[in-house]
């Protein structure tokens, strides 16, 4: 089983649709949760911090389901610039290492 | 405020040829790391140093050294490089490590390596 897995994706979605990505991590031990956002041909960058009780930045909301050992992501009323892959990323260890999922492709469309 | 820069952004090598990349951070962070990512794979580390004068193997370090020269650079070298080397590598920095620490990456731009 990968330490961080994601749904492979594309998703396609109109503007202004409601998205939601998955991600299950192996590790129990996991300390730190993460999405990250990569453009294409570019350097990904940290979209949000994962935290136990749920949070939410404007239209993304990111939940921890510890016992399931499962992140979500949700962004609502899409933009055609959230087009992007997103990547889940776990912290585990007692070096904190950053795992990486493979990330999930999103397309927005007109 | 530059954050993380590296370069080449694109080099073509030959089979056994050697290479150094350069990563230099101007935010005075204390951690740095090399990853590389492939199509269809997540990024994955291969160095990292958590702090100057401390370099560790990640998790793919076979055909690679690196050098943290001072706080604010790390070069990753390829002393004969290999088509399995081919490439997207990039640089991070990160104010510390540690478990347990929402600490942020910032990524430097990238460079694209082919070895032919």
């Amino acid at each position: 089983r990968k330490e961080v897995e994601q749904d492979p994706g594309p998703f396609n979605v109109p503007e202004g649709a409601t998205v939601a990505f998955n991600c299950t991590y192996s590790n129990s031990a996991s300390q730190s949760f993460f999405w990250y956002r990569q453009d294409c041909r570019k350097e990904p960058k940290l979209l949000m911090s994962v935290y136990s009780s749920g949070n939410e930045d404007g239209r993304f909301t990111a939940q921890l389901n510890r016992a399931s050992q499962y992140i979500s992501l949700l962004i609502r009323d899409s933009k055609l610039s959230d087009s992007a892959t997103y990547l889940c990323v776990v912290r585990q260890g007692s070096q904190g290492n950053l795992i990486f999922g493979k990330g999930t492709k999103l397309s927005v469309k007109p | 405020n530059a954050g993380v820069t590296q370069t080449p952004k694109f080099q073509v090598l030959k089979t056994g040829q050697s290479m150094t990349l350069q990563c230099a951070q101007d935010m005075n962070h204390n951690s740095m790391y090399w990853y590389r990512q492939d199509p269809g794979m997540g990024l994955r580390l291969i160095y990292y140093s958590a702090s100057e004068g401390t370099t560790d193997k990640g998790e793919v370090p076979n055909g690679y050294n690196v050098s943290r020269l001072n706080k604010r650079e790390f070069s990753l070298r390829l002393e004969s490089a290999a088509p399995s080397q081919t490439s997207v590598y990039f640089c991070a920095s990160s104010l510390f490590r540690g478990p347990a620490t929402n600490e942020k990456l910032f990524f430097g731009s990238g460079t694209q390596l082919s070895v032919l």
